[in-house]
């Protein structure tokens, strides 16, 4: 069964320090993709990866980075975490990128920054 | 996000009624996909449409490209149907779906 897993489940951080979120996927997936839900609000995607070595932009990069040394696994990088940043996380993952695919999710980390 | 408006933002359903949620594009959407957010957070993919219905179970979406809307109808609904539900829309450009701010669906006895 396609599987995507997401460490740490969640995790307090302190304004100004470094975050690191990492998501792995069994599915053999290409595409990869971090998306930020806040409160009420639906998913934003942040950054998506269609290949290993490299990263593309989604709708709000600014404040993160990422890092997809692997097809498997794809990280977000909060080089200097905001208050603003506090939110559940989720990473996915689907086959070829097209909107026809089905997108995994994995389980969500929940970040707070204090 | 501003793209997409899904109503209603909650919604309470006894056992064995039926009720539809909605969403509303506000710009060309090639194709909508509603998930469910369960308690413990995680996401199912329900439905990816890129125009008609489908129907699964007591779920049936369909989505209007002309006039930009979808609806998720929930027939004869049951206690494990009580999640957040979300459409998506596939932006015009590649690989961005553009998620709605989700209905808190409660099914009660």
């Amino acid at each position: 069964e396609a599987a995507v897993t997401q460490s740490p489940r969640s995790k307090v951080a302190v304004t100004g320090g470094k975050v690191t979120l990492s998501c792995h996927q069994t599915n053999n997936h290409d595409y990869m993709y971090w998306y930020r839900q806040d409160t009420g609000h639906g998913l934003r995607l942040i950054h998506y990866s269609y290949v290993a070595d490299s990263t593309e932009k989604g709708d709000i990069p600014d404040g993160y980075k990422a890092s997809r040394p692997s097809q498997e696994n794809f990280s977000l990088i909060l080089e200097l975490a905001s208050l603003s940043q506090t939110a559940v996380y989720f990473c996915a993952s689907s086959d070829t990128g097209s909107s026809a695919e089905t997108l995994y999710f994995g389980s969500g980390t929940r970040l707070t920054v204090l | 996000g501003d793209q997409v408006e899904q109503s209603p933002s909650a919604l309470s359903l006894h056992e064995g009624t039926s009720s539809a949620l909605r969403c509303n594009f506000t710009t060309t959407t090639r194709s909508v996909q509603w998930f469910r957010q369960n308690s413990r957070g995680s996401l199912i993919n329900l439905f990816y449409l890129a125009s008609g219905t489908k129907e699964n179970g007591r779920l049936k979406s369909a989505f209007d490209s002309k006039e930009l809307y979808s609806t998720l109808h929930i027939r004869d609904a049951q206690l494990e149907d009580s999640g957040t539900y979300f459409c998506a829309a596939e932006a015009p450009n590649y690989n961005v779906l553009y998620f709605g701010s989700g209905t808190k669906l409660t099914v009660e006895p």
